[in-house]
């Protein structure tokens, strides 16, 4: 079975310009997550999503972050504009409803904004 | 509320020996616990877990925790380090009210040749 798929996996980008990082889930889990990972801060939870309905945005940083769950297989993580210190690894992750809490990562999105 | 200690943000051990990484949680419930590894540019993946069943769980690659109640603890070990698992290593509680993976730092381990 596929894993969660992030993309892009590398991204470059200038301080403001807008970022899209994407996430597949696993097929048929209904919870999906957004972390962000740096040296400074470890693993922040951002957002989490229950059956498409964001459940819980208190670790988004500030109003330049918005995340969106259209469908059941598709999330965003969109930075407008960007800023240097946004640089870091961005992972999803999923689960389905009623397990012990087992998360399920993708491979993250590295980004750098220069 | 739930909380995890990880003691030790690096550990360095000689190939070979003994790994002991160590998690302390807070919980006023019996808790579920996880120990995630995280190797160099990837993501995070589970290597064993506790649900209440056996305290001593073994997980991949040779690892594996005792859960002890009277110490609150659920440390991770291994009898024989190896380079290859020179990585990241978290620690996670689950949290009851809602389910949610409450983090430790993390310990990243380094294996001398």
């Amino acid at each position: 079975d596929a894993g969660v798929i992030q993309s892009p996996r590398h991204e470059v980008t200038e301080m403001g310009q807008e970022v899209t990082l994407r996430c597949k889930p696993i097929s048929g889990h209904d919870y999906l997550f957004w972390y962000r990972q740096t040296m400074m801060r470890g693993l922040e939870l951002l957002i989490y999503f229950n059956n498409n309905v964001p459940i819980d945005d208190s670790g988004m940083p500030e109003d330049r972050f918005s995340a969106k769950m259209p469908n059941a297989s598709f999330s965003t993580l969109k930075i407008q504009p960007s800023e240097p210190r946004d640089s870091a690894v961005y992972f999803c992750a999923s689960r389905p409803t009623g397990a012990t809490g087992e998360l399920f990562f993708g491979e993250g999105s590295r980004l750098t904004v220069l | 509320a739930q909380s995890v200690t990880q003691l030790g943000s690096h550990v360095s051990v000689s190939e070979g020996a003994l790994v002991l990484l160590r998690c302390n949680y807070s919980s006023s419930v019996p808790p579920y616990l996880f120990w995630y590894v995280q190797y160099p540019n990837q993501g995070l993946q589970l290597l064993l877990k506790y649900t209440s069943a056996a305290t001593l769980v073994k997980g991949i690659n040779g690892f594996e925790a005792e859960f002890k109640k009277s110490e609150t603890s659920f440390h991770l070990t291994k009898p024989s380090a190896h380079m290859s698992d020179a990585a990241e290593y978290f620690c996670a509680v689950r949290e009851d009210s809602n389910y949610q993976l409450i983090w430790g730092a993390g310990t990243k381990l380094i294996i001398k040749p």
